[in-house]
């Protein structure tokens, strides 16, 4: 079966950029997108089709995906996008990713 | 605005069947396609399966199949979810989602807001 990797755990400090990684065999070749979820909510569509943003979602949050890899980029990263982070390819989901903002 | 509100929380004993369902507003159910996900405590989220609006097939995931029927009854814009043979390890949060696009198995954009199945003897 497919399977998508991500890192357990990114760091990073208030202002500064987070990138997340979601690896997979022929990535590139699909759409991915990006959830968020905050601990006791419901998980939130951030990004759509590699690199598009529902209208609410802000602008720190972008996406790529090339080769093997797709990134969910935050810049300049608030202490609210601490949460966790999944992937998503059809229907498979990544292993998620806690992101916490120091 | 579409919504999807799902029904309440679960306790059943190993063995045992649990139906959940999950009430679609702002829009009718037979233009969306409804997937299901679910994520065990401390864990990640899992893709159960769903309907193709297109063909009005469901398509579920292979470790579930036998266990989960999942079934739409359009005349109230529901969608239901049952699982069968309750094991612990189902104990989990059960979502239902909207596909952003029709036929589509990923883009969930909108989210019920779960169901906490627990089983326990």
């Amino acid at each position: 079966s497919y399977e998508l990797t991500q890192p357990p755990s990114v760091s990073v400090s208030p202002g500064q950029t987070a990138n997340i990684t979601c690896s997979g065999d022929g990535l590139g070749g699909k759409y991915v997108c990006w959830y968020q979820q905050r601990p006791g909510q419901s998980p939130l569509l951030l990004i759509y089709q590699d690199n598009r943003r529902p209208s609410e979602i802000p602008e720190r949050f972008s996406g790529s995906n090339s080769g093997n890899t797709a990134t969910l980029t935050i810049s300049g990263t608030l202490a609210m996008d601490d949460a966790d982070y999944y992937c998503q390819a059809w229907n498979v989901f990544g292993t998620g990713t806690k992101v916490t903002v120091l | 605005q579409v919504q999807l509100v799902q029904s309440g929380a679960e306790v059943k004993k190993p063995g045992a069947s649990v139906r959940v369902s999950c009430k679609v507003s702002g829009y009718s159910l037979s233009e969306l396609s409804i997937q299901w996900v679910r994520q065990a405590p401390g864990k990640g989220l899992e893709w159960m399966g769903g309907f193709d609006p297109d063909n009005r097939e469901m398509i579920d995931a292979q470790k579930f199949q036998g266990r989960v029927t999942m079934t739409e009854d359009t005349t109230t814009d529901t969608a239901y979810m049952e699982m069968s043979s309750l094991r612990f390890e189902d104990t989990a949060v059960y979502y239902c989602a909207k596909a952003l696009f029709r036929g589509g198995f990923d883009a969930f954009d909108i989210w019920g807001q779960g169901t906490l199945v627990t089983v326990s003897s």
